[in-house]
């Protein structure tokens, strides 16, 4: 059962666009959403993270929007660079004093010069 | 400052043996948490160790298991190996107790390949 749902699968822009990968999930006892970064050979790296009880957060162009009662978030590069070809995975961690992340399956992103 | 050192990058194992995967933490960071990632997909839990337990575990049968160190380190072991243990390991470190906004820092993983 995958419980964080993540698209779409690839996606290719313009330099200067601005993509947008959604995430949406099932357990409402996840209290942590996380997104990483991830070139090849290379392991994930935390972007940008966003608690449910926040309904937008901005980091530099990264920009997570959170919707609790429809369980969903997505994922907002703005003035995308060739540089951020990567693909990008949302994440949900567990609730409760332990980690534990279940990932979406990874968005293949594509930003063309 | 360092962060989450993996050892070795890539490893070359044939069916049947047995695999260490070796983790370093952040300075400071007590937990320790293992993931495997299959080629084209995203990382799936396997364990989370600290103080030296399992904190949690994940739908990975009894060949894996791994162990942490006082120190804070970590080994992954797999015994038997299978075809489909062919994939990324990551280890991913974090501080200690969870207060909910601290995120998991991961490794650049150790390639297994089984033939």
């Amino acid at each position: 059962q995958q419980q964080v749902k993540q698209s779409p699968q690839s996606l290719i822009v313009q330099k200067g666009g601005i993509p947008i990968i959604n995430c949406a999930y099932e357990n409402t006892a996840f209290d942590y959403f996380p997104w990483y970064q991830q070139f090849p050979g290379k392991g994930p790296a935390l972007l940008i993270a966003i608690r449910p009880d926040v309904s937008e957060k901005k980091e530099g162009r990264f920009t997570i929007s959170f919707n609790k009662s429809a369980k969903q978030f997505s994922l907002h590069i703005m003035d995308s660079q060739p540089g951020d070809s990567a693909t990008y995975f949302c994440a949900a961690n567990s609730g409760g004093s332990n980690y534990k992340l279940t990932f979406g399956k990874g968005t293949l992103l594509t930003v063309n010069p | 400052d360092a962060g989450v050192t993996q050892s070795p990058t890539h490893l070359i194992k044939t069916r049947g043996q047995h695999v260490t995967l070796r983790c370093s933490p952040i300075s400071g960071h007590k937990s320790v948490s293992w993931y495997q990632q299959v080629l084209g997909q995203g990382p799936q839990f396997i364990f989370q160790y600290y103080e030296k337990e399992e904190r949690g575990r994940g739908n990975f049968p009894d060949r894996f298991s791994a162990r942490q160190f006082p120190n804070y380190s970590s080994e992954l072991n797999v015994n038997a190996l299978l075809l489909g243990d062919s994939a990324l390991y990551l280890c991913a470190s974090s501080p200690w107790p969870r207060t909910g906004n601290q995120p998991q820092h991961f490794g650049d993983g150790t390639r297994l390949s089984i033939l």
